[in-house]
């Protein structure tokens, strides 16, 4: 499977853009991009998902880079309830077996 | 509440006790999955059910017995577990198909092995 890279942990400023990158430089053509966050004593959600387009909803923005290479997850506008494990996975749901794997993801602080 | 519904949410059981976790959902999916979640490490798969059938099995230990009766129900059988087995068990379920469906998980079940 693809792996991904992020950053152990980030810190915002509430009301302010958060930006957490992520690289999957060994990426396939057919692999989603996914990310999930975990708040404490919680369970992973759903945040948002693509594959070669930038995605919108009303949770988050994920610009995806014209070669796939890295991707970039986007709070417009950080708050204290955003501070979380955030997770990017790629995915491939037509190989058999392709379940969601998660890494360590990026720690994000929100600082009132 | 998220469509997952997990019990109990804490758990303290000794080491010779047998004691069962449950899952349920009614999101009309037919993929349910385990993962085990340990202090300060990534989550971990477990199980996976496609259809109530057992389709993964991630090198898991005997003592985690699992039960899927139906698509809406999973079950975790827990008996002569270790300290080291303590950590938030997660189910979450999926549709599954052609198209690149998410995960819906519970809120987890915290297990402490005395």
């Amino acid at each position: 499977d693809a792996k991904t890279t992020q950053p152990n942990s980030m810190e915002s400023n509430e009301e302010e853009p958060v930006h957490l990158p992520c690289n999957h430089s060994t990426i396939s053509g057919t692999d989603y991009i996914h990310w999930y966050r975990q708040l404490p004593s919680q369970g992973p959600e759903y945040v948002i998902h693509g594959l070669t387009s930038n995605v919108n909803n009303r949770m988050a923005s994920l610009a995806i880079a014209e070669d796939r290479k890295s991707s970039t997850l986007i709070l417009h506008r950080a708050t204290l309830r955003d501070a979380a494990v955030y997770y990017c996975i790629l995915r491939d749901v037509r190989r058999a077996g392709n379940q969601f794997y998660f890494g360590t993801g990026t720690s994000l602080t929100v600082i009132p | 509440e998220t469509g997952v519904t997990q019990t109990p949410r804490h758990l303290v059981m000794g080491m010779t006790n047998k004691k069962s976790l449950k899952c349920e959902q009614h999101l009309g999916h037919n993929a349910m999955y385990w993962y085990k979640q340990s202090a300060k490490k990534p989550l971990e798969l477990m199980f996976v059910y496609n259809f109530k059938e057992q389709t993964e099995n991630n090198s898991v230990p005997s003592r985690f017995s699992p039960e899927c009766p139906n698509s809406s129900h999973l079950f975790l059988h827990l008996h002569t577990l270790q300290p080291e087995d303590s950590a938030l068990y997660l189910c979450a379920s999926s549709a599954t198909g052609v198209a690149d469906y998410g995960y819906t998980f519970g809120s987890g079940t915290r297990l402490t092995v005395v």
